[in-house]
């Protein structure tokens, strides 16, 4: 177990829908970053949130965003769904600290399937 | 970004017998490697890295090396068991920075035959 939490585990919906994923980072991590993880993309970074302020950017579409709230949780939302963002969603956790290396820490993942 | 490329991409090997993977990655100024184990259904797992300033480290029956000069290191896991079966990723964080984004290899799907 990392620590990291994420709900819900699955999410069924239907094409054109907004859905809202949620992570909870571990204790006392400062940084969230999502990821994407499909077959054909393997796993991709998508946003960093460094204690409730965005970071980096790399490959999110316009249609998603994210926010960290002032407890560290985060929350990544999808919107005007299309079949081809049916995959799963990873969030992990950093420390962050001023460290030199910052290891990060994966969550159970948020399977999404686009009907 | 970072190119970070991975093989094989698929490894099956008898319980018991050695197993090694190999990342190759872009940019020189890269100083952190991590290595990610991801079992069916769950997420990905650090199970070992390896910082710039040394050449190889273990724990246990897993060893990671590295040759910066070359750009590559690779994970070696030894006595291998049934359930090291899993997808393995490599990874390197942008822009030889050890804070933000990883950029991962496209995984290798290990198979332990007992």
């Amino acid at each position: 177990d990392s620590g990291v939490t994420q709900t819900p585990k699955h999410l069924i919906t239907a094409t054109g829908q907004r859905v809202t994923l949620r992570c909870s980072p571990r204790s006392g991590d400062l940084s969230v970053y999502w990821y994407q993880q499909s077959l054909d993309q393997g796993l991709q970074f998508l946003i960093q949130y460094y204690n409730g302020e965005e970071r980096a950017k790399g490959n999110i579409l316009e249609r998603f965003s994210a926010q960290q709230f002032p407890d560290l949780h985060s929350e990544l939302n999808l919107s005007s769904l299309e079949l081809g963002d049916s995959a799963l969603y990873f969030c992990a956790s950093s420390v962050d600290r001023g460290s030199l290396y910052n290891e990060q820490f994966f969550g159970p993942g948020t399977r999404l399937t686009v009907l | 970004g970072e190119n970070v490329e991975q093989h094989p991409s698929t490894l099956s090997v008898q319980e018991g017998d050695s197993a090694v993977i190999k990342c190759t990655y872009s940019d020189s100024a890269s100083n952190y490697f991590p290595w990610y184990k991801q079992e069916l259904g769950k997420g990905p797992q650090l199970i070992i890295d390896i910082r710039s300033n040394v050449g190889e480290k273990k724990d246990q029956r897993i060893a990671v090396t590295l040759n910066k000069t070359a750009k590559h290191f690779s994970l070696h896991i030894t006595e291998t068991q049934p359930e090291d079966s899993a997808v393995y990723f490599c990874a390197v964080p942008r822009g030889g920075s050890t804070l933000g984004r990883l950029y991962f290899g496209r995984g290798t799907q290990l198979t332990v035959w007992p």
